[in-house]
């Protein structure tokens, strides 16, 4: 079954602190690995993506590890700061099919 | 302001009810999409429509009537809803000269829908 499987459903960092919510999939022929941030009341926004060709993607305090063998994805979020706190999902696709991860609750404490 | 924009944000119905609900998109995207957003499950892809034609229905049941008139506005008319139906309605678009889901994708806010 072509599944996307995302941990922690929730998770509690302080802020400076590291967050760190990963992901599985099932389908060798994905090629496109989103991270999706949503806050309440809003639809979902881009953060960060990779592609298979590579292992690793930092933009700014977020960070994209790719485990392309073990079929895993990692997102980083460095020094987490209170407006970090939303809802991020994670994604795989190929041209054909898209999947959506359940999706993880972050608080960042002050 | 949001490059996707949805109408109405919210939407109480009883289940003999027909009602629309209204996507615009002012990217300048070619593919538009339907998502179904439920408490504690995935975002579920319903329909995908490139230059107005409609090239995915990933098994939605036909009380989901999806319209797209142009490659900027699309329309999911509803009728004889189900209380499972309940949900978040997210429209989202991408660039592209086809349907490619390997694409960023730009949602609007949704639309809160419940089914009384």
């Amino acid at each position: 079954q072509q599944q996307v499987k995302q941990s922690p459903q929730s998770l509690i960092v302080q802020k400076g602190g590291i967050s760190i919510i990963n992901c599985a999939y099932e389908n060798t022929a994905f090629d496109y690995f989103p991270w999706y941030q949503q806050f309440p009341g809003k639809g979902p926004a881009l953060l960060i993506a990779i592609r298979p060709d590579v292992s690793e993607k930092k933009e700014g305090r977020f960070t994209i590890s790719f485990n392309k063998s073990a079929k895993q994805f990692s997102l980083h979020i460095m020094d987490s700061q209170p407006g970090d706190s939303a809802t991020y999902f994670c994604a795989a696709s190929n041209n054909n099919d898209m999947r959506f991860g359940a999706g993880t609750r972050l608080t960042v404490k002050p | 302001e949001t490059g996707v924009t949805q109408t109405p944000r919210h939407l109480v119905m009883g289940m003999t009810n027909k009602k629309s609900l209204k996507c615009e998109q002012h990217l300048g995207h070619n593919a538009m999409y339907w998502y179904k957003q439920s408490a504690k499950k995935p975002l579920e892809l319903m329909f995908v429509y490139n230059f107005k034609e409609q090239t995915e229905n990933n098994s939605v049941p036909s009380r989901f009537s999806p319209e797209c008139p142009n490659s900027s506005h699309l329309f999911l008319h509803l009728h004889t809803l189900q209380p499972e139906d309940s949900a978040l309605y997210l429209c989202a678009s991408s660039q592209g000269d086809r349907i490619s889901l390997n694409q960023p994708q730009h949602f609007g806010d949704g639309t809160r829908l419940s089914i009384l």
